[in-house]
């Protein structure tokens, strides 16, 4: 059974990192194609995707946001990271994670059940 | 960034209706188009893949089509458990998008 799950620090002031993991069973991201992709929702708003990382390491970026974020993953490849750095009020939002298949890059067939991020002073 | 246009943004329908959400793309993505149910506690299943390829364990009475811009998610006959959001997502160019959404209610 595949299951992920997102954890982050509920609550944090503008212009801090949010540091955020997805830990994840039932995959090993070291299998050939798999990947983990970030995708946020801000309350009532649609998905937005934000950053992947693939098996090998490669790692992709929403170019809207490419320069406040830095994906990785753990080398037992069962967690996956993301950072997002000098946030402010608009990153409030739920985070997802979830997982591709290889050969379907962007197709999540797997998610998380979300972890919920404040922005507030 | 190809922008994906659901349409309608709420649909009130009874159940055993049969219903259809469309999305267009602004540009053409090869029937690289994928479908997403959320439900209020935030729950997100896959339901659809390549325009028409169910996901595993999704009930038959979901079924997509389309090509170009143009695509569609119809739903049979509306079980209790149908009404919630339902998102498209286009992954034929980078970065992949979604569209705004569309909230299947009870009527």
């Amino acid at each position: 059974q595949v299951t992920l799950r997102e954890s982050g620090p509920g609550m944090l002031q503008p212009s801090k990192t949010l540091s955020l993991t997805c830990s994840f069973s039932g995959f090993s991201l070291s299998t050939s194609g798999m990947v983990v992709s970030w995708i946020r929702q801000p309350s009532g708003k649609s998905l937005e995707w934000l950053a992947a990382i693939d098996w090998d390491g490669d790692k992709y970026y929403n170019p809207s946001l490419k320069s406040r974020l830095t994906v990785s993953k753990d080398t037992s490849n069962t967690q996956v990271f993301l950072k997002i750095t000098s946030v402010d009020i608009a990153d409030t939002a739920t985070y997802y994670c979830a997982r591709s298949l290889p050969g379907y890059y962007y197709v999540m067939d797997a998610w998380g059940q979300g972890a919920s991020v404040t922005v507030s002073s | 960034d190809i922008q994906m246009t659901q349409s309608p943004s709420s649909l009130p329908a009874s159940l055993g209706e049969r219903v259809t959400i469309s999305c267009r793309a602004s540009q053409g993505i090869s029937n690289n188009l994928n479908w997403y149910q959320q439900k209020p506690d935030g729950t997100i299943k896959p339901l659809i893949y390549y325009t028409s390829n169910l996901q595993s364990g999704v009930p038959s009475r979901f079924s997509g089509s389309g090509s170009g811009t143009d695509y569609s998610l119809t739903i049979s006959r509306l079980e209790p458990e149908d009404f919630a959001m339902y998102y498209c997502q286009q992954d034929a160019s980078f970065p992949n998008t979604f569209g705004a959404g569309t909230k299947l209610e009870l009527k």
